[in-house]
């Protein structure tokens, strides 16, 4: 079946950095994307979304990256905080036609930003 | 404020007892999900709704039911059938029809079998 998936499981860095976490998908019919953060014991918070009419979007601090050709999608987050110590995913949805997409959440990387 | 509630925040469950948790919106969203999570693992469809009286198996339905009486309320029942119930339950709602997929999701209930 179809599937998200991240390319690395993990992702340590020092505070001020930008971090980059990478993800993989497999539906070339999904036409809408979402990045989550999670903290831990908590429910998924939404960073950011981005459509497949578009490649790139920007939010404060993050910005999602999509390239349809090689089916990769990725968070950047500039001047990375302790705060932002979490569990990402990302999430793709079909809506096949209709209202209603169901979405399929990849497997998570862990941020972790050492002081 | 708006938001999506669950309760309790944790359950604790002998095995062969059937357990309901409660998720609550006051979004108006006529969508609710519910997802199980492992540890250091993303979340799983367990079933969702579209509108009240209608819900749908997601990927892992087996051993759970679900009822969807009032648009706001969205409640899982975990039955003795879930061989392995113990994971975080995460229920999540989102607007159908305004063409977004964002889900709007509850602070999670975390369920133990002893």
């Amino acid at each position: 079946g179809e599937s998200v998936g991240l390319h690395l499981p993990t992702l340590s860095v020092q505070e001020g950095d930008n971090s980059i976490i990478n993800c993989a998908y497999s539906n070339s019919a999904s036409d809408y994307f979402i990045w989550y953060k999670q903290e831990s014991g908590k429910g998924p918070q939404f960073i950011i979304d981005i459509r497949s009419n578009m490649d790139k979007r920007q939010g404060q601090r993050v910005t999602v990256l999509l390239n349809k050709t090689v089916k990769h999608l990725s968070l950047q987050i500039a001047a990375t905080q302790p705060g932002d110590s979490a569990v990402y995913f990302c999430a793709e949805n079909w809506a096949g036609g209709t209202s209603y997409g169901k979405l399929t959440f990849g497997q998570g990387t862990i941020l972790t930003v050492h002081p | 404020d708006g938001g999506i509630t669950q309760s309790p925040k944790y359950l604790f469950r002998k095995e062969g007892q059937n357990v309901t948790l409660s998720c609550e919106q006051n979004l108006n969203h006529d969508a609710m999900y519910w997802y199980r999570q492992d540890p250091g693992q993303g979340l799983r469809l367990i079933y969702y709704s579209q509108i009240v009286n209608d819900f749908q198996k997601g990927d892992i339905a087996e051993g759970y039911s679900v009822s969807r009486e009032k648009k706001e309320s969205f409640p899982l029942t975990v039955t003795s059938a879930q061989k392995n119930p113990t994971a975080f339950y995460l229920c999540a709602s989102s607007i159908v029809g305004a063409g977004d997929g964002e889900q709007f999701f509850g602070p999670g209930t975390r369920l133990t079998v002893l």
